[in-house]
């Protein structure tokens, strides 16, 4: 299946700095799903985005699909420790199977 | 509520071993998936059961079998194991494979290491 690009691969960022990560696909998406995974755990769903232009927000984490369906962000804004892990978009495909980004790693410098 | 249960949580083998994965979900979920997740790299699909009794091939299938032995049971088989199959093993369930809203839930975890 076609797979989602997700960028940056690792962001580093200093305490109470905002971090970004995106997915993009260069076919139009049914769903996007958000998933956090922290070290040496297992993913756990944040979200799920449907509708074009989407916009939905969790306390300090802000999630987007793109008007063309085809492209979704997570923005968190004022970073804190617990925030630190691995971020993944992951799309349904028409087996309706998850197809998983490679997820974006956030860093919190000492 | 346990959720997602994995055994074991880690396990050491040696090239040509075989061993067995087990995954238990008290969710009353339909749909039952097993993952491996490499460094650096996503979550790819190995097989999954989309209600007991049937079982397909994901997307890096070969080397492993699958039994659905109920509808709260979901076994990964290595028949023999290679060194290519180090990896982190998660087992994931979900109401059913064919709704889009639906989200799916993780075990713990196996951290395999092929010697």
């Amino acid at each position: 299946g076609q797979q989602v690009m997700q960028i940056p691969q690792y962001q580093h960022v200093q305490e109470g700095e905002d971090f970004t990560t995106y997915c993009n696909s260069s076919t139009t998406l049914s769903n996007i799903q958000w998933y956090k995974q922290r070290p040496g755990g297992h993913p756990v769903f944040l979200i799920q985005l449907v509708k074009s232009g989407e916009v939905k927000k969790q306390k300090r984490l802000t999630f987007q699909f793109g008007e063309a369906k085809k492209n979704s962000s997570l923005h968190i804004t004022a970073t804190q420790t617990t925030d630190v892990g691995t971020y993944f978009c992951a799309r349904k495909d028409s087996n309706y199977q998850l197809i998983w980004g490679a997820g974006t790693k956030l860093i919190i410098k000492p | 509520n346990a959720g997602v249960t994995q055994t074991p949580k880690f396990q050491v083998l040696k090239t040509g071993q075989s061993m067995t994965l087990q995954c238990a979900q008290d969710m009353n979920h339909n749909s039952m998936y097993w993952y491996r997740q490499d460094p650096g790299m996503g979550l790819r699909l190995i097989y999954y059961s989309a209600s007991e009794g049937t079982t397909d091939k994901g997307e890096v299938p070969n080397g492993y079998n699958v039994s659905r032995l109920n509808k709260r049971e979901f076994s990964l088989r290595l028949e023999s194991a290679a060194p290519s199959q180090t990896s982190v093993y998660f087992c994931a369930s979900s109401i059913y494979v064919g709704a889009l809203n639906t989200e799916a839930f993780f075990g713990q975890g196996t951290r395999l290491t092929v010697v």
